[in-house]
């Protein structure tokens, strides 16, 4: 079984701020953890995903995420925060293997003030 | 990666009627797809997973009566709506998954609304 959680529905930041989305994961096999972008009607887009190598990860964009086993976290930030990066983001677990299912998160909606 | 395509984008249709949403990789074999549904402001929900030539595999709460899967290529499957009604109306994506990549590749969605 797996599940993640992202814990709120929006976070607001201002532009050149910080971004920090968090997502926390429970898996019963070593997972494989990704996050992915949504814009308004549009399909989703990977950022980043950990898959059992090195536990900081580096996506595009200027994101990054760390998995951090001890805390079952994969929390995704962004040093400086740009008008573009609003949109909907989701984290997501799987296992591993081409027929591994994806279980999502409820996703988070990113508001970036000028 | 690979890159997957839906047909149609956006469909609008009747109630009653029965609606089909191509999902093909253009790229690689697809041994299997997954198809998501996802409603406003929601996250995706996976429906099913799809195997070439074989049945699929439906989730817990998902009608395979009413969501009709084909897989009957190495580069195409199709999800059926039958009977389509309004609570049907939706973001449906699929998505390809490949042996030997560790992740799966997203179509870019159809948005389907039931009048």
């Amino acid at each position: 079984a797996q599940s993640v959680t992202q814990l709120g529905s929006h976070v607001s930041v201002s532009e050149g701020a910080l971004v920090l989305l968090r997502c926390n994961y429970s898996s019963s096999v070593p997972p494989y953890l990704f996050w992915y972008v949504q814009y308004p009607n549009q399909g989703l887009q990977l950022l980043l995903k950990y898959t059992s190598a090195a536990t900081l990860v580096k996506g595009i964009n200027g994101f990054e995420a760390e998995f951090k086993k001890s805390e079952t976290s994969f929390h995704l930030t962004k040093p400086s925060a740009h008008m573009s990066d609003a949109a909907e983001y989701f984290c997501a677990v799987s296992g591993s293997g081409a027929n591994s299912k994806l279980t999502f998160g409820k996703g988070i909606t990113l508001s970036v003030r000028p | 990666g690979a890159v997957v395509s839906q047909h149609p984008s956006w469909v609008i249709c009747k109630s009653g009627t029965s609606v089909k949403i191509e999902c093909r990789s253009l790229d690689f074999q697809a041994t299997t797809m997954f198809w998501y549904r996802q409603f406003p402001k929601q996250s995706l929900m996976l429906m099913a997973t799809s195997n070439e030539g074989s049945k699929a595999t439906y989730e817990q709460g998902v009608e395979k009566d009413k969501f009709l899967i084909n897989h009957a290529s190495l580069t195409l499957s199709t999800l059926t709506v039958t009977s389509a009604h309004p609570e049907d109306s939706s973001f449906y994506i699929c998505s390809l998954g490949l042996a030997g990549y560790n992740e799966q590749f997203f179509g870019p969605g159809t948005r389907l609304t039931v009048l």
